[in-house]
């Protein structure tokens, strides 16, 4: 299994805000899953993308996929104290192992 | 609601002690995977299990083993452990495919002294 990179490594916004975090991989994919771990806690599976999807929504949630430029975004709309954690995502090339970076930190205040 | 336990939720040991943290899930998930989760370092995967009797190596398996005797468990031991092993232990389940997601236990800090 591959890796993912995501970008930015911390982010800060106010409550009502949009946030865009990013995840670049380097080799062809099956599918994409991102994850949230709020402080403490264990990861929570957030969605899943697979290859052949552009674009992905689950309530507050949006994410795209580019397999072209290898890279995938994650949107949170109108963000809530509550959306504060740890967010990654993992790149899957079909197995059923996945890799985990070191995730974006989302701070947002209220 | 099926769910993925893991016990103890903290602990502290010595030097040299053989430690053994368990996880329990009741999804009848048939892959089975233990992270550590270190500053700098994100999750990375120790040893995973994809059925019964079935065992794997992930990338920083040195100084631990697994063993899955059924479904429900798979016990990590660390045999003889080592500073270097203070970490955050996560156990994770999955279906049999790889576009199922994983389901995470909420952790085990251990402390190695």
């Amino acid at each position: 299994s591959q890796q993912g990179e995501e970008d930015p490594q911390a982010l800060s916004i106010q409550e009502g805000e949009n946030a865009t975090m990013n995840c670049s991989y380097k080799t062809s994919i099956n599918n994409l899953q991102w994850y949230r771990q709020n402080s403490g806690r264990g990861l929570v599976h957030l969605i899943l993308i697979r290859s052949n999807e552009r674009e992905k929504h689950s309530g507050r949630l949006r994410v795209t996929l580019d397999t072209s430029k290898k890279s995938s975004s994650l949107l949170i709309t109108a963000s809530r104290a509550a959306d504060t954690a740890s967010y990654f995502c993992a790149p899957n090339s079909g197995y059923s192992t996945l890799t985990f970076g070191k995730g974006t930190m989302l701070l947002v205040s209220p | 609601d099926a769910e993925i336990t893991q016990s103890p939720r903290h602990k502290i040991t010595e030097t040299g002690r053989q430690v053994t943290l368990a996880c329990h899930q009741t999804w009848n998930h048939n892959n089975m995977f233990w992270y550590r989760q270190d500053l700098g370092h994100g999750l990375r995967l120790i040893h995973y299990s994809y059925g019964v009797q079935d065992t794997n190596k992930g990338e920083v398996s040195d100084g631990y083993s697994v063993s899955r005797s059924n479904t429900e468990d798979l016990p990590l031991t660390l045999e003889s452990a080592a500073s270097s092993q203070t970490s955050v232990y996560f156990c994770a389940s999955s279906a049999g495919h790889s576009n199922q997601p994983q389901h995470f236990g909420d952790g085990t800090r251990l402390s190695i002294l």
